[in-house]
């Protein structure tokens, strides 16, 4: 089985410009997660998304935004970027089992960004 | 504070050791408790996954949660340079939103 695909690798950016990028989940993974790595502040929750709908979300500005498309797959977006969002950017999915039942989640290899 | 404590290290441990990685946490709520090892330029990979208190095995990796004292840990037996890594815990909280450790970077020397 496939893991989870992030696109592309790597990116650099200049400051505020817009980016894209792109997840497809493991395969029969309905929910989403968005995860942004630094070295300071470590790795912190983005947003989730579930049937192309935003459950949960984290503590970003509104310039972070995502959404998730009814094949699962799933992309974010980060408008008039700063020098500080330069970052790991992860994407991770997980099974939604019967009765709620939690499945753990499974992390792509992440998108690096680079804004100067 | 934050809701959850890891060493960041280094450690460093010679070849065939025991490693024993612990994380500490605040919030009683939280109920699954994970182990992730990142390798440099790849995402976290999941080790271990628990519910609630008490020990899971798999090979190597002995995962222990003692809710009572919001303590968890990692254990590796026989550990090998190819275990060099940083190992991250996270605890769920609400939908699929992970808290994590700082990680702590783990060196085994031959």
């Amino acid at each position: 089985k496939a893991g989870v695909t992030q696109t592309p690798r790597y990116l650099i950016k200049t400051r505020g410009q817009q980016v894209t990028l792109s997840c497809s989940p493991i395969s029969g993974h309905r929910s989403v997660s968005w995860y942004q790595q630094t070295p300071g502040q470590g790795l912190q929750f983005l947003f989730e998304y579930f049937s192309e709908t935003q459950r949960n979300k984290g503590n970003f500005p509104g310039r972070f935004s995502g959404r998730q498309f009814s094949n699962s797959r799933s992309e974010m977006n980060v408008s008039t970027l700063e020098l500080g969002d330069s970052a790991l950017y992860l994407c991770a999915s997980s099974q939604i089992k019967t009765g709620g039942q939690n499945s753990p989640l499974h992390f792509g290899n992440g998108t690096r960004l680079t804004v100067t | 504070q934050k809701e959850v404590e890891q060493d960041p290290g280094p450690l460093s441990v010679p070849e065939g050791a025991i490693v024993s990685l612990n994380c500490t946490y605040s919030n009683s709520a939280f109920q699954y408790f994970m182990w992730y090892r990142q390798y440099s330029r790849k995402g976290p990979e999941l080790l271990m996954y628990t519910y609630s208190s008490g020990n899971k095995e798999d090979g190597r990796f002995t995962a222990q949660v003692d809710k009572s004292s919001k303590y968890i840990s990692l254990f590796i037996r026989d550990s090998q340079p190819s275990d060099s890594a940083t190992y991250l815990c996270a605890m769920r909280s609400g939908y699929n939103k992970l808290i994590f450790g700082a990680g702590t970077r783990l060196a085994v020397h031959p």
